[in-house]
């Protein structure tokens, strides 16, 4: 699976938005981007995925690189509840048997 | 999203016991369920794929006569870890796939202390 590049850690201000970058430059083009996020003790939250459209929830939105090696998630009104660990990854669809492999994520802390 | 429960949220218990812990689907059903643990400060790391009514894939390094997994149903798959050490406290989490998406959903984890 390729592996993906993420900044350690990030700061926002409460109600700005929130922009993590993730470099994937040997993603493959079976492969997905997926986001999933981790508060403190507790499970990873799903938050979007693309294969290499642009995605919109009611989370987040997903910008996928027109070359696939790169994107950017938005959560465009960041709350103080958006503090975690955003993962970037990578991978085959897991319901083919692929688990999705964790990186070290990029730890974002929002501020009042 | 589809939800995936674990039980127990957390345990405590004397070295050389063994502890099981439960993992459910709870709105769909799942031929196929991860295990994973995290170090304090740590990401995840997967141990092994539990396969419906076959044997769990197991990653390199983790021990599969330590870490006993049964995926009897489609909705529930156990980690039984046996004699357990100090060296085994951490948190378990498990992770399912509905066939119908192209992602998976994750358990709130179980938080395992050996004393």
């Amino acid at each position: 699976d390729a592996k993906t590049t993420q900044p350690t850690s990030m700061d926002c201000a409460e109600g700005r938005a929130a922009n993590l970058p993730c470099n994937h430059s040997t993603i493959s083009g079976n492969e997905y981007v997926y986001w999933y996020r981790q508060i403190h003790s507790q499970g990873p939250q799903y938050i979007i995925h693309g294969l290499k459209n642009n995605e919109t929830n009611e989370m987040a939105s997903l910008i996928i690189t027109e070359d696939r090696k790169s994107s950017t998630l938005i959560l465009p009104h960041a709350t103080l509840r958006d503090t975690a660990v955003y993962y970037c990854i990578v991978n085959r669809p897991p319901n083919s048997g692929y688990a999705l492999n964790f990186g070290k994520g990029t730890s974002l802390l929002v501020t009042p | 999203g589809a939800v995936v429960s674990q039980h127990p949220s957390w345990v405590i218990c004397k070295s050389g016991t063994s502890v099981k812990i439960e993992c459910r689907s709870l709105d769909f059903q799942a031929t196929t369920m991860f295990w994973y643990r995290q170090f304090p400060k740590q990401s995840l790391m997967l141990m092994a794929t539990s396969n419906e009514g076959s044997k769990a894939t197991y990653e390199q390094g983790v021990e599969k006569d330590k870490f006993l997994i049964n995926h009897a149903s489609l909705t529930l798959s156990t980690l039984t870890v046996t004699s357990a050490h100090p060296e085994d406290s951490s948190f378990y989490i498990c992770s399912a796939p509905p066939t119908s998406t192209d992602t998976q959903y994750f358990g709130p984890g179980t938080r395992l202390t050996v004393l």
